[in-house]
């Protein structure tokens, strides 16, 4: 089956300084969509970003990542965290073909800004 | 905006009691869902929903049922509840494609 790899459970970045979250998938479907999740202390998760387009850049609330079909990854960044940007961020994928399309989502990744 | 309410917002139950959660969606989502969050594991499906009247099993459905009586309402039914099932639980409403999910505040239960 389909699977999310989020290697870092928890990332500490200084205000200011860039950051990267890895996120890598196992599919064997060939048309697949890509998100990322954020959920900040204490809500709902809510959609940052999505893609489904390979090596196309895609923006959100100052946050980037590209689909790399040739490397399986959907990596997000930011090139200057904020204080607001501590959250919990999930990848998950979501295959575009089949009877029913449901999400995969990874373990998750913290991400703590420090002053 | 999408609207995702659940109910109850908190919940303590005790091992081998039956536990409902309540979930209502506004947007008129053909798809409906329910997730466990659960540290280290993210968030994990547990039954889904193509409309009222259906109801499938997700990736974790052991020890849970899931009733759609309705395109508003979702619930997941906890018959002999265990203390395993201790987590956070979200609803998630979506489109008939998925493309978003809009997820529901979450309950918390703990199974004592």
């Amino acid at each position: 089956g389909d699977s999310v790899t989020q290697t870092e459970g928890l990332v500490t970045v200084t205000e200011g300084l860039p950051v990267m979250l890895n996120c890598t998938y196992q599919t064997a479907y060939s048309d697949v969509a890509f998100f990322w999740y954020v959920q900040y202390l204490n809500e709902a998760p809510k959609l940052l970003l999505r893609s489904s387009t390979d090596n196309k850049r895609t923006e959100h609330q100052g946050f980037h990542a590209t689909l790399h079909k040739s490397s399986s990854s959907f990596h997000l960044q930011k090139s200057s965290v904020q204080l607001s940007d501590s959250a919990l961020y999930y990848c998950a994928l979501l295959p575009l073909s089949g009877s029913f399309n449901k999400l995969t989502f990874g373990a998750g990744t913290r991400l703590a800004v420090c002053p | 905006e999408a609207a995702v309410t659940q109910s109850p917002r908190n919940k303590v139950a005790v091992t081998g009691g039956k536990v409902t959660l309540s979930c209502n969606q506004t947007n008129n989502h053909n798809n409906m869902y329910w997730y466990r969050q659960d540290t280290g594991h993210g968030l994990r499906l547990i039954h889904y929903s193509y409309g009222a009247g259906s109801t499938e099993k997700g990736d974790i459905p052991d020890g849970y049922k899931a009733s759609r009586p309705s395109q508003e309402n979702f619930s997941l039914i906890l018959e002999l509840a265990t203390p395993s099932q201790t987590s956070v639980y979200f609803c998630a409403s979506g489109h008939l494609q998925g493309y978003e999910q809009y997820f529901g505040p979450g309950t918390r239960l703990t199974v004592l």
